[in-house]
């Protein structure tokens, strides 16, 4: 079946444009994640969602960065007046029970 | 906070060897580690898990083994090969099962 769709794989903004980026998860998948990856790093937990609720959003960085999931399926994390920091790739990951699949990610350069 | 500590230097080793990949964490031991591959341009893909009451765990030329002593993970490929060349990165999982800390990541290139 098909797996984790990210959209757009890249994206350039301005410094202080807002962006969204989207994440479409394995159908049937209740747990959502998303992850931000800067270069030679590995993954770092931004928030995590089970069904549309956020259960936890303890890894988002500063109040510009928002995600929802208002009907427990697409996600979208919302970047507001984006930084030079902000550029990474953000990676999403939805997960059945112990493993969790990733998307492709969206690469931001900011710009 | 919880760390997971893998080695930034690349690995270079020639086709046919084993390529051993070292994790090691800090504090608590996790109920379980995670390794995955993760290629140029695509989201990491999940190899094995290990939980904290098994020592080793297999998976066609890959072996996993988990020391709480010596609070460290070993990855191994065995006869590895140049289509094993990426990053291979190690994961805890929280006690809920439900949130993942990853080390940095490896890099291993397999020349032939």
């Amino acid at each position: 079946g098909a797996g984790v769709s990210q959209s757009p794989r890249y994206k350039v903004a301005k410094r202080g444009q807002d962006v969204a980026l989207r994440c479409d998860p394995i159908s049937g998948h209740v747990s959502l994640f998303w992850y931000q990856q800067a270069l030679g790093q590995g993954p770092e937990f931004l928030t995590y969602f089970q069904n549309e609720a956020q259960l936890d959003k303890s890894g988002l960085p500063s109040d510009r960065f928002f995600a929802e999931r208002p009907e427990g399926s697409v996600s979208t994390l919302k970047i507001q007046r984006t930084q030079q920091e902000d550029s990474a790739v953000y990676l999403c990951a939805s997960s059945g029970l112990d493993t969790q699949y990733f998307g492709p990610g969206t690469r931001l350069t900011v710009l | 906070s919880q760390k997971i500590e893998q080695n930034s230097e690349a690995l270079n080793i020639q086709e046919g060897k084993t390529a051993t990949l070292t994790c090691n964490y800090t504090n608590y031991s996790p109920a379980y580690l995670q390794w995955y591959r993760q290629d140029p341009g695509r989201g990491p893909v999940f190899l094995l898990l290990i939980r904290e009451n098994e020592k080793e765990k297999r998976k066609e030329r890959l072996k996993v083994t988990f020391d709480t002593t010596l609070k460290q993970s070993l990855f191994h490929i065995t006869a590895s090969q140049p289509a094993d060349s990426a990053t291979y990165l190690c994961a805890r999982v929280n006690n809920a099962g439900n949130m993942l800390t990853f080390g940095g990541g490896t890099r291993l290139m397999v020349k032939p």
